[in-house]
């Protein structure tokens, strides 16, 4: 089945930790995105990379770390210097944003929560 | 500033009883507008993408328009299993930062039987 998977679906960090969120996609599409959700508020972007080696930041990167090795795998790192750390994370992929007809399919998420 | 407002932010409607989800934007040159549903504790999907003002697409009972100034997502004689939040976002075009998205903050919808 192609698709977009993360993981851990729940991960619960200390204060002061650093935690890296799982995303993979086997639809062989070139962008990959994350986002961050709050209760009430819109999808944020938080970092995308258009192809491999290449990553470029969004609009709420601060605390946030990403690497893109391989064109299926894009990792998040929510560092200790990111203040509110708890929410819903959601990865995305397109095949190609330079296509006017590009559209995103989001992953399933993953819900972090600082203890 | 691009933005993007969706109302009602939650909507309660009786089996069978049609209704609209409105998204007003604001955005230096639309190049998609984009409704996803997410359920609970789950990741958006896909719905529809609309280009151009006077565009319609339908998908079994929901309907989505788009003029120069907002979207409506019409919802025709809804069942229960309708319920989640609709996400409406715009992509703007006279800029590309890798095919952002700009979302509004959903409409959680509600359908009883």
């Amino acid at each position: 089945d192609g698709g977009i998977t993360q993981s851990p679906k729940y991960l619960f960090r200390k204060e002061g930790q650093n935690v890296t969120l799982s995303c993979e996609q086997n639809l062989n599409h070139d962008a990959m995105y994350w986002y961050r959700q709050d209760p009430g508020q819109g999808l944020r972007l938080i970092y995308y990379s258009q192809i491999v080696n290449d990553f470029q930041k969004g609009d709420i990167a601060e605390g946030y770390s990403v690497s893109r090795e391989k064109k299926e795998s894009f990792p998040l790192t929510v560092t200790s210097a990111q203040k509110n750390p708890t929410a819903f994370y959601l990865c995305a992929s397109s095949i190609d944003p330079g296509m006017s007809t590009d559209t995103q399919y989001f992953g399933p998420g993953t819900r972090l929560t600082v203890l | 500033e691009d933005q993007v407002t969706q109302s009602p932010e939650a909507l309660r409607l009786q089996e069978g009883e049609s209704s609209s989800l409105n998204c007003s934007y604001t955005v230096s040159g639309l190049r998609g507008l984009f409704w996803y549903r997410q359920d609970p504790g789950k990741g958006p999907e896909f719905l529809f993408t609309l280009y151009s003002a006077g565009e319609e697409k339908e998908k079994e009972r929901l309907k989505a328009t788009l003029t120069k100034k907002e979207s409506f997502l019409h919802i025709t004689a809804p069942k229960p299993e309708d319920s989640a939040t609709y996400l409406c976002a715009v992509q703007p075009s006279l800029y590309n930062q890798g095919g952002k998205l700009i979302f509004g903050q959903g409409t959680e919808l509600s359908v009883k039987p």
